[in-house]
C-alpha cells in the first residue's frame, strides 16, 4: 500500500536551520492531512494538520503547505531545535468533518536529525 | 492534558495464545482505533469502532482479531490465537468527532 509515501528516510539539519518533510499521496479521495512526531518506544504525537481547503496551516515552528494539484505535503520546522530529532510521519484520511470513520493511512516516516 | 493510555507496556505470550490489549481512551472522544507498526515498516491500521459497533477493518483484523468497549472507559483489542507475525508494536488511538486522532504510547507485543 503505498498511497502514501515520504521519499526521505533522513534528514539531518542544522540548529537553528529549516527542516523540510515531504509527502506524496496517490489517492485523491485523501482531504485531511495530518503529521505526527514519534519517538522511539513512544506512540506518535499530533503535530499539527491541514484539511484540502486550505493550502497553508501554521502553528509556531510548525507550517504545513498542501499542494492538491501535485498531491504533495511538505512541514517546514523552522527553526529546528535538537529537540524536535525524532521520526516524523505524514498520514492522510478520506474526508473531513465527520463523514467518515477517519481511518488513516501513514507514510513510512523520516528520522528528522537536529545537530546542536 | 488528557491522554490515551495503554497496558501492558509490553507483552510476551507463546504463538497460540490468547492477549488481551488494553486502552483507555481520552474520556470525551467517541472514535476509537487499533493501528500497528511492525519493526521496521509503516504504522498500519487495523480497525475502528464508533457507537459500539466496528466501522471499518483492514484485511489484517481477520476473525483473530476483536475489539470491545466492556465499559465506559476501556476499549481493547483482543488476537485469539496469536502468530509469529502478530509481533509488533500496537497503538491505540481516540478522535472526539474531527479529524485528528491521538496515540497512546503502544504496547510491544512480542510472540515467542
Amino acid at each position: 500500500d503505498q498511497q502514501v509515501k515520504q521519499n526521505s528516510p533522513s534528514l539531518s539539519v542544522q540548529e537553528g536551520r529549516i527542516s523540510i518533510l515531504n509527502c506524496d499521496y496517490t489517492n485523491s479521495m485523501f482531504d485531511y492531512f495530518l503529521w505526527y512526531k514519534k519517538y522511539p518506544a513512544e506512540g506518535p504525537t499530533f503535530l499539527i494538520s491541514i484539511s484540502s481547503i486550505k493550502d497553508k496551516n501554521e502553528d509556531g515552528r510548525f507550517t504545513v503547505f498542501l499542494n492538491k494539484s501535485a498531491k504533495h505535503l511538505s512541514l517546514h520546522i523552522v527553526p529546528s531545535q535538537p529537540g524536535d530529532s525524532a521520526v516524523y510521519f505524514c498520514a492522510a484520511s478520506g474526508a473531513a468533518g465527520g463523514t467518515s470513520y477517519g481511518k488513516l493511512t501513514f507514510g513510512q516516516g523520516t528520522i528528522l536529525t537536529v545537530h546542536p | 492534558e488528557p491522554e490515551v493510555t495503554q497496558t501492558p507496556s509490553h507483552q510476551v505470550t507463546q504463538m497460540g495464545q490468547e492477549v488481551i490489549l488494553r486502552c483507555v481512551p481520552i474520556s470525551n472522544h467517541l472514535y476509537f482505533y487499533w493501528y500497528r507498526q511492525i519493526l521496521g515498516q509503516k504504522v498500519e491500521f487495523l480497525v475502528s469502532f464508533y457507537n459500539n459497533e466496528i466501522s471499518e477493518k483492514s484485511e489484517i483484523f481477520d476473525d483473530q482479531f476483536s475489539v470491545e468497549r466492556p465499559d465506559g472507559s476501556n476499549f481493547t483489542l483482543k488476537i485469539r490465537s496469536t502468530k509469529l507475525e502478530d509481533s509488533a508494536m500496537y497503538f491505540c488511538a481516540s478522535k472526539q468527532g474531527g479529524d485528528t486522532q491521538y496515540f497512546g504510547p503502544g504496547t510491544r507485543l512480542t510472540v515467542l
